[in-house]
């Protein structure tokens, strides 16, 4: 498809398990974001990557998260031993460099048990 | 700091009544300001981009530089317009990131 694509799309983990999400953009989009939308809220900033190169990590909430890009396409979420506050939707979204604006995927729902 | 406030939670309207949904912002600089709207379970979507100028399935918004506001309008509203709406900012002239208002629900009804 020509849209941005997330998996897995829901997520069930027990307290203290590690998991990962991924995230493939539109090809071709160097540009590249994760969100966080907590229940209720407007989606927030967590990390952008500029190719493989990850610009600014400012709204990762802890070290248990991290996010890699290695080849500049695919991006994968990880979040070491979860906990219940970090349930949430987690979006991905990708633009390119000239572009304003950016183009989201369908989200992954976390939710930590 | 940068920030989005989008005041009410809900609107209800009828059919072919005027619909405005507020938005607020504060940033130091020039911003590029955006609505994106969340039909039901679909993904976030762009909506309109305020250097666009465009108008979108018939809304409209003006950024107001006086007041930091960027309200979206639209002069009737119609049922398929029911939605999860969001006001958002980046830092202008790069592709940076957003930050969102905490969103509207828009139900219109028939």
């Amino acid at each position: 498809g020509a849209g941005v694509s997330q998996s897995p799309r829901y997520k069930v983990a027990k307290r203290g398990q590690d998991v990962a999400l991924r995230c493939d953009p539109i090809s071709g989009h160097v540009s590249l974001f994760w969100y966080q939308q907590a229940l209720g809220q407007g989606p927030e900033f967590l990390t952008y990557f500029q190719n493989e190169a990850q610009l600014d990590k400012s709204g990762l909430p802890s070290d248990r998260f991290f996010a890699e890009r290695p080849e500049g396409s695919v991006s994968t979420l990880k979040i070491q031993r979860t906990q219940q506050e970090d349930s949430a939707v987690y979006l991905c979204a990708s633009s390119s460099l000239r572009q304003g604006g950016a183009f989201f995927g369908q989200g992954t729902r976390l939710t930590v048990v | 700091a940068q920030r989005v406030t989008q005041p009410e939670k809900l609107l209800s309207v009828f059919k072919g009544a005027p619909v405005e949904l507020k938005c607020n912002y504060s940033y130091s600089g020039s911003p590029e300001l955006f609505w994106y709207v969340q039909y039901s379970r679909q993904r976030l979507q762009l909506l309109l981009r305020h250097i666009s100028r465009e108008s979108i399935k018939g809304f409209t918004a003006d950024l107001n530089k006086g007041e930091t506001s960027f309200h979206l309008k639209k002069p009737f509203a119609q049922e398929e317009d029911s939605a999860m709406y969001y006001c958002a900012l980046s830092k202008a002239g790069a592709n940076s990131k957003l930050t969102f208002g905490k969103g509207i629900t828009l139900s219109v009804r028939p």
